[in-house]
């Protein structure tokens, strides 16, 4: 079973507009944390947005916001007045188990959504 | 955030050879690196996991004789395609950790496009 789906292959958007990006995940770890990246087409991984499975709180970086919903197992990103520059590959990411362990950092990731922001 | 450095970010090579891509954690010390691949549109699939002086760990179905990965310092992890072919041709990406790092990012370098002719 896929560990991380991203449901949406392209998005599309108008600029200054907000834009979802859907992102659920499956996991039984209690302890886990969820990731957003940004790849724009020179290939670089842009970190965006973090989310650790015992936040109480969305969290939010500037114009990004995560909407975590603990019980459906989902973790949709929210970009509010989306720009031009905003137009990349967009993939969510999920890291099972807590701290320790030598594999503590590997990301799982999504099949990720091409978001498009036209002017 | 931590500045990783992977070099080159494209390499083009011929059908047969080996070619080295190198990943640098350059402020601070990478007790673990990964190396991960994405074809074009594609996700990125984890290919090995690299810790500081000790054998490196792959994935379900990597060739661990054809991927060859070295880190031997703290700063450095080097990953050698051997033997390249064409449907080796692909985009490779490292991420980097230190022990003790608040795990809220990992850290990225920046890529490097393989082309096998």
């Amino acid at each position: 079973a896929q560990k991380i789906t991203q449901t949406q292959p392209g998005m599309f958007v108008q600029e200054k507009e907000a834009v979802t990006l859907d992102c659920t995940y499956d996991t039984s770890d209690p302890s886990y944390g969820l990731f957003w990246y940004k790849q724009p087409s020179s290939g670089e991984m842009i970190f965006l947005i973090y989310q650790g499975s015992y936040d109480q709180q969305n969290a939010t970086e500037g114009r990004y916001s995560l909407n975590f919903q603990k019980a459906r197992k989902s973790a949709n990103l929210v970009i509010s007045a989306s720009q031009l520059g905003d137009s990349a590959m967009y993939f969510c990411a999920m890291r099972e188990g807590g701290a320790g362990g030598t594999s503590y950092g590997k990301l799982t990731f999504g099949q990720g959504t091409i978001l498009t922001v036209h002017p | 955030g931590a500045v990783v450095s992977q070099h080159p970010s494209r390499v083009i090579c011929k059908s047969g050879t080996s070619v080295k891509i190198e990943c640098r954690s350059l402020d601070f010390q990478a007790t673990t690196m990964f190396w991960y691949r994405q074809f074009p549109k594609q996700s990125l699939m984890l290919m090995a996991t690299s810790n500081e002086g000790s054998k490196a760990t792959y994935e379900q179905g990597v060739e661990k004789d054809k991927f060859l990965i070295n880190h031997a310092s703290l700063t450095l992890s080097t990953l050698t395609v051997t033997s390249a072919h064409p449907e080796d041709s692909s985009f490779y990406i490292c991420s980097a950790r230190t022990r003790g790092q608040k795990n809220t990012e990992a850290f990225f370098g920046q890529g490097t496009r393989l082309t096998v002719v």
